[in-house]
């Protein structure tokens, strides 16, 4: 299995463009997270989907971010409009439900200027 | 938020010498996880403990979990350069679907 999957690795872009994470699970995962690192607040969850259905996304920091689970195997991540303090890196993750072991991608790492 | 905290935030070890990392959290918990983290790489799972266990092995790894301080600790013996990376605690609330991660703790094993 190639693991997480997560494209592109690294994103430039302008204060109030689109941007939009792309991340593909372990083929037989049926959960998938969104997470957010940064040096000052760490790694946060964002948000959480099983069985491709957003269960909790109470960390989202507002309603510039959107997720989106179309399929088993696809999940997105979009801000519009992107802004300079959302420069992170953002990790996918995916585990299956007798595991409680979550399995990472790469990550993408995002800079808006 | 109820964030894991690891303690210390950086350590500088020889090689060959053991490296002890801690965690603290604040609730009950289902288990505890212990992720490493290499530079510019994602999250890889090292170990769990479960609420109910004390104690853990997994090779080099040694993980204990003490409920009653709501504490763990994460022992990695007889270091290696290739150790070098974060170490994250995460706590788990909710039956794995919801991880809550600490600060981390920065190792660097000098050869």
């Amino acid at each position: 299995d190639a693991g997480v999957i997560q494209s592109p690795r690294h994103e430039v872009t302008e204060m109030g463009q689109e941007v939009t994470l792309r991340c593909k699970p372990i083929s037989g995962h049926d959960y998938l997270f969104w997470y957010r690192q940064t040096m000052m607040r760490g790694l946060e969850l964002l948000i959480y989907f099983n069985n491709n259905v957003p269960i909790d996304d109470s960390g989202m920091p507002e309603d510039r971010f959107s997720a989106k689970m179309p399929n088993a195997s696809f999940s997105t991540l979009k801000i519009q409009p992107s802004e300079p303090r959302d420069s992170a890196v953002y990790f996918c993750a995916s585990r299956r439900t007798s595991y409680n072991e979550q399995f990472f991608g790469p990550g993408t790492r995002l800079t808006v200027l | 938020s109820q964030q894991g905290e690891e303690d210390p935030q950086a350590l500088s070890i020889q090689e060959g010498e053991n490296a002890t990392m801690n965690c603290s959290y604040k609730t009950s918990i289902n288990n505890l996880q212990w992720y490493r983290q290499n530079s510019g790489r994602g999250l890889v799972h090292l170990i769990l403990i479960r609420s109910n266990e004390r104690e853990k092995h997994s090779g080099r790894l040694r993980v204990t979990l003490d409920t009653s301080k709501k504490s763990s600790s994460l022992l990695i013996t007889a270091s290696r350069a290739a150790d070098t990376a974060s170490y994250f605690c995460a706590t788990d609330y909710n039956a794995g679907n919801m991880l809550t991660f600490g600060g981390g703790t920065r190792l660097m094993v000098k050869p």
